[in-house]
């Protein structure tokens, strides 16, 4: 099984802030997709963004974007601009192209918007 | 809007009873998941479903049994609930165009 982690379980951001959630996966794979998704308390997983292995230039979803290192194996999300909406769990995942339709999660970070 | 909807949000439930949890999706999706939520654990695939009548374990099956009868339905079954299977548990359906899920709302279930 691949392995996702995420070593910040709680991170906080004033409003209006920036705040960089951490993520790191191992694989052997060179095809492969990457997510964030977010739970906010009414436990509904939303899709933030989505990573193609194969891109080089980073997502970006409005106040969202990403910075994928392939080579580090390093997937994290920066929001700017950060809003009380924001805050939630924020879950990293990972699925390979090839072998198979099944996700890989992180164990989550906490994130809290202070106003 | 493509729905996946899990009938319960919250379930208590005594050790031994035999527990359903279902999830219905609108979305004529042929994959469906089911995944446990834990504190410090993420998420956890219990049991996957390619198609009706189709079944695969998942990275923790012990305890659990799954049913697909029809294409929209996919059910967990806790044969005889114990308290470490208290948890969250959310079911996911994907889209094979571009393989992205859609959750539920997830089932929080207490075994007492």
């Amino acid at each position: 099984a691949q392995t996702v982690t995420q070593s910040q379980p709680e991170m906080s951001v004033q409003e209006a802030e920036t705040v960089t959630l951490s993520c790191t996966y191992d694989t052997s794979e060179s095809d492969y997709y990457l997510f964030w998704y977010k739970q906010p308390p009414s436990r509904q997983m939303i899709l933030v963004i989505r990573q193609e292995a194969y891109k080089q230039q980073n997502a970006t979803e409005n106040r969202f974007s990403v910075n994928f290192q392939k080579a580090a194996k390093s997937f994290s999300l920066k929001i700017s601009d950060s809003q009380l909406g924001d805050a939630a769990m924020y879950f990293c995942a990972y699925r390979s192209a090839n072998t198979g339709n099944q996700f890989y999660f992180g164990t989550g970070t906490s994130l809290t918007v202070i106003p | 809007d493509v729905k996946v909807t899990q009938s319960s949000r919250y379930l208590v439930k005594r050790t031994g009873e035999k527990v359903f949890l279902e999830c219905v999706q609108d979305m004529d999706h042929e994959n469906m998941f089911w995944y446990r939520q834990d504190p410090g654990l993420g998420l956890r695939l219990i049991y996957f479903s390619y198609d009706v009548k189709m079944k695969e374990k998942g990275d923790i099956p012990e305890g659990y049994s799954v049913s697909r009868e029809k294409k929209e339905r996919f059910s967990l079954i806790l044969e005889s609930a114990s308290t470490n299977q208290t948890s969250m548990y959310l079911c996911a359906s994907q889209d094979t165009t571009n393989y992205g899920y859609t959750f539920g709302s997830g089932t929080r279930l207490t075994v007492v």
